[in-house]
């Protein structure tokens, strides 16, 4: 099993839809969960960090379920320029020093 | 404030050749990754350092893959001998000291590497 694992998409949405995407991981001590955006042809930019409690920035809510160890991303009112890949991150303990293991992605195309 | 750096932007080599990409991470940062980014496999780690030193290189392909942390604010990655297989964007990130929580990496623009 990945140490990671999204559906890479795409997803097709309409202008002002919600979406919500998925990411698993295998390890159960993963303290640190972030959610990367990353456009075409450029770096992986930090979204958000995701809280135990659950967060939200604007149209964006990132929740963590630890019992089924999954994070998700719930983008509302969706615009056209939220159109790009989404990465998933998790942080591990690897003897004393952390470790940032990536999902591949998953791809939100937004149209009009 | 200068995030991470990078450069070549841009490389294009033939095969057979030593290919050298360099990464300057943000100041006060003391880990740092490097990682490769294909469309088949994704976004990859291949080493990562922490205070200039080595902590896991198990992702660095083969021995033709060398990184090197000489100071706190300068990384190579080598290459050599490339070869086509080795054609990928590679990325530069680094993070800030583990507070025992949420220290997100912050990437540099990469370098995307040809070779012919």
């Amino acid at each position: 099993r990945k140490e990671v694992e999204q559906d890479p998409g795409p997803f097709n949405v309409p202008e002002g839809a919600t979406v919500a995407f998925n990411c698993t991981y295998s390890n159960s001590a993963s303290q640190s969960f972030f959610w990367y955006r990353q456009d075409c042809r450029k770096e992986p930019k930090l979204l958000m960090s995701v809280y135990s409690s659950g967060n939200e920035d604007g149209r964006f809510t990132a929740q963590l379920n630890r019992a089924s160890q999954y994070i998700s991303l719930l983008i509302r009112d969706s615009k056209l320029s939220d159109s790009a890949t989404y990465l998933c991150a998790v942080n591990i303990m690897n003897t004393g020093f952390q470790k940032l293991v990536f999902g591949t992605g998953t791809r939100l195309l937004v149209s009009p | 404030d200068a995030g991470v750096i990078q450069s070549p932007r841009h490389e294009v080599t033939e095969m057979g050749q030593e290919v050298t990409l360099r990464c300057k991470p943000i100041s006060g940062h003391n880990s740092l990754f490097w990682y490769r980014q294909t469309m088949m496999r994704g976004l990859e780690l291949l080493i990562y350092f922490n205070n200039n030193v080595p902590i896991d290189d198990s992702g660095m392909p083969e021995d033709r893959f060398s990184a090197k942390m000489p100071n706190a604010s300068f990384s190579t990655l080598k290459i050599q001998p490339s070869e086509p297989r080795d054609s990928a964007v590679y990325f530069c990130a680094s993070s800030p000291p583990w507070t025992g929580r949420n220290q997100p990496q912050h990437f540099g623009d990469g370098t995307r590497l040809s070779i012919l």
